[in-house]
């Protein structure tokens, strides 16, 4: 099965710096991969997704990078502030009937201010 | 749109009690949902996927005795912990896909603690 793999487990940035969050996947056929942020005691949250057919996605400060023959994703942050501290995971979806997804362990960001 | 809610927030219960975890899709019609369950300072691990008017399919590992999950419309799935223990103390959250796609729709979670 699908096997997610998420780095660096934590990271630290200043204020206005550039932060990257690197995920790997093992299943070729995985087609779809989205992003979430989860605050403390709280829902993972959307913020990006994006899709085997598509290289790059961006939305304003934040923007996913895919390489199908390395079989990796990236998660950009530019600009870095304070209220984008907490925890980030990727996923990726296998396309199958099970519509299941496969997270990522974590990425736990602090932005210094 | 998109909306999906749990009830309850949070619970406390003694061991050997079940406890029961409703999870809500608001504004959709949510043929497939998902269980999670989350440990502090960990992922989220999927537990079994739940699909309207069939039996749930259960990640390896996960007891299905123990995790009753019951799917019985369109908009509601429950999670019954049955016979909880310390062990089981954990975040526990759900999460709806609308018809044959792939976002989900996180509720906003259940914090078990069991004493």
């Amino acid at each position: 099965g699908e096997n997610v793999e998420q780095h660096p487990s934590t990271l630290s940035v200043q204020e206005g710096d550039s932060a990257v969050i690197k995920c790997t996947y093992s299943d070729s056929a995985s087609n779809y991969f989205p992003w979430y942020k989860q605050e403390l005691g709280k829902r993972p949250q959307l913020i990006i997704d994006i899709r085997s057919n598509v290289g790059e996605k961006k939305d304003q400060r934040i923007a996913v990078t895919l390489n199908k023959t390395a079989k990796h994703f990236s998660l950009h942050i530019t600009e870095t502030q304070p209220e984008d501290s907490a925890v980030y995971f990727c996923a990726a979806f296998t396309g199958d009937s099970s519509y299941k997804l496969i997270f990522g362990s974590g990425t736990r960001l602090l932005v210094r201010p | 749109g998109a909306v999906v809610s749990q009830h309850p927030s949070w619970v406390i219960c003694k061991s050997g009690t079940s406890v029961k975890i409703e999870c809500r899709s608001l504004d959709f019609q949510a043929t497939t949902m998902f269980w999670y369950r989350q440990f502090p300072k960990q992922s989220l691990m999927l537990m079994a996927t739940s699909n309207e008017g069939s039996k749930a399919t259960y990640e390896q590992g996960v007891e299905k005795d123990k995790f009753l999950i019951n799917h019985a419309s369109l908009t509601l799935s429950t999670l019954t912990v049955t016979s909880a223990h310390p062990e089981d103390s954990s975040f526990y959250i759900c999460s709806a896909v609308a018809g044959a796609t792939d976002t989900q729709y996180f509720g906003p979670g259940t914090r078990l603690t069991v004493l």
